[in-house]
């Protein structure tokens, strides 16, 4: 089954304490992409990774690493955790050429709580 | 900034009434427009995309409308069932971007929590 899996799907951690939220996808996708939800403000972007061993920033980076050793795996990395980082993550990849209607595969989420 | 603006931020729908969520962007170089649908403990799902050169696309219940000069776009469901209550999101991309339509690289709007009473 083609899919986006993260884990874990819950999380509850202390400040300053270093966490990684794993990501893996079965498709051979080249995109892969960090979110966070929050009420009121959507789904904003964190890193972007558009190939292995490359990526970006998204529009709010801060706080957060990734990297891209291989395709299929993409973690997202807190060194430092604040209350502030407390979110729902998702993430989600596409093919090259996901404009179409593919469009974005999300995972189920990881829901961050930060004390 | 936000560069895509959604409203309602929720809606409440009768059974068999239309839903209709609004989007604006301020991008002009945005080329590619889409509609995520989101239900309870899931990840958002592709629902229905446009591009700028059509000003409307139907699929089955749902509907965008778009508007290029007044930087607008709407989703439109009719015959709303309680099986579309959902957080839907309005999205945009443009292929000039780094990493942006070809791959996938979405700006999304705020969300609308719809809900659709029986």
């Amino acid at each position: 089954e083609a899919q986006v899996t993260q884990n874990p799907r819950y999380l509850i951690t202390v400040t300053g304490k270093k966490l990684t939220v794993t990501c893996s996808q079965n498709m051979n996708h080249e995109y892969m992409s960090w979110y966070r939800q929050d009420p009121g403000l959507g789904l904003r972007q964190i890193y972007y990774s558009m190939n292995v061993e490359v990526t970006d920033k998204g529009d709010v980076p801060e706080g957060y690493k990734v990297s891209r050793k291989e395709k299929r795996n993409f973690p997202l990395i807190l060194e430092s955790p604040s209350p502030n980082q407390t979110s729902l993550y998702f993430c989600a990849s596409s093919p090259k050429g996901g404009r179409t209607k593919i469009g974005l595969f999300f995972g189920s989420g990881t829901q961050l709580s930060v004390l | 900034q936000q560069q895509v603006k959604q409203s309602p931020q929720s809606l409440i729908v009768q059974k068999g009434g239309i839903s209709i969520i609004n989007c604006a962007y301020e991008n002009t170089a945005f080329d590619y427009f889409p509609w995520y649908q989101q239900f309870p403990g899931k990840g958002p799902a592709l629902l229905i995309a446009i591009r700028p050169d059509v000003s409307e696309k139907k699929e089955g219940r749902f509907t965008i409308s778009f508007n290029k000069s007044a930087k607008q776009f709407s989703l439109h469901i009719m015959d709303s069932q309680p099986g579309d209550s959902a957080t839907y999101f309005c999205a945009a991309s443009h292929s000039g971007e780094a990493g942006g339509t070809s791959y996938g690289k979405l700006t999304f709007g705020q969300g609308t929590i719809l809900t659709v009473h029986p």
